[in-house]
């Protein structure tokens, strides 16, 4: 089975910074990878497809990159409302990630 | 608007089953799949498996393989997933998300996406 290792899994940044999340596959995926964004107590939400398409209605502070084995989610210049956990999945089997907690410094 | 409303809450003893239902609405039913997540408490998304609307083909992940079933009820636009066996460690909040295909410019598909998400059934397993 394919593996998704995020780093880090905790990150503290403050309003304003700019954040940088990384997906690392055991074996190569594509483009076959997903992110999402879920807040405390609610359903998750896509963010990207395709490994770096935004998902419609999704600010275009995030974004993201890669191929292969290596992808990352970008936030550009981060909001109150984007802290949250985040999520990579690969689309071959489904697998997520063991998520990043994105805490307000 | 598309959405997708899930059963109430559940309390099970280890041994038993759970069904869940995934009730759509706002969008052609048999045009998407369904797929199935869940979340123990403190813990990671987990994926559970997906079933096609259209044909009825299921991909479950291998460690539920044999205990969980997938189905839907196209006349009600109502999907199903159904959990035996039931132990403590299956005490998770169960989503079910629309599951969207996409393609590029040349009609080349590119992945998918659980873009439209229920609002989670909490079951929990003890004796």
């Amino acid at each position: 089975d394919i593996q998704l290792t995020q780093s880090p899994s905790f990150l503290s940044a403050s309003v304003g910074d700019r954040v940088t999340i990384t997906c690392r596959a055991s074996q190569g995926v594509s483009s076959y990878l997903a992110w999402y964004q879920q807040k405390s107590g609610n359903a998750p939400k896509l963010l990207i497809y395709a490994a770096s398409t935004l998902q419609s209605g999704v600010p275009s502070r995030f974004s993201g990159s890669g191929s292969g084995t290596e992808f990352t989610l970008t936030i550009s210049s981060l909001q109150p409302e984007d802290f949250a956990t985040y999520y990579c999945q690969q689309l071959n089997r489904g697998t997520f990630g063991q998520g990043t907690k994105l805490e307000i410094k | 608007q598309v959405q997708l409303v899930q059963s109430g809450a559940e309390v099970k003893k280890p041994g038993a089953s759970v069904k869940v239902s995934c009730k759509a609405s706002g969008y052609t039913f048999t045009s998407y799949g369904i797929t199935w997540v869940r979340q123990a408490p403190g813990q990671g998304l987990e994926w559970m498996g997906w079933i096609s609307v259209f044909n009825g083909n299921t991909n479950y992940t291998q460690k539920l393989q044999g205990r969980v079933t997938m189905t839907t009820d196209t006349s009600t636009s109502t999907a199903y997933m159904e959990l035996r066996s039931l132990r403590s460690d299956d005490t998770a909040v169960y989503y079910c998300a629309r599951r969207t295909n996409y393609y590029d410019s040349s009609s080349y598909y590119i992945g998918y996406g659980m873009d439209v998400w229920g609002q989670g059934t909490t079951v929990t397993v003890s004796s």
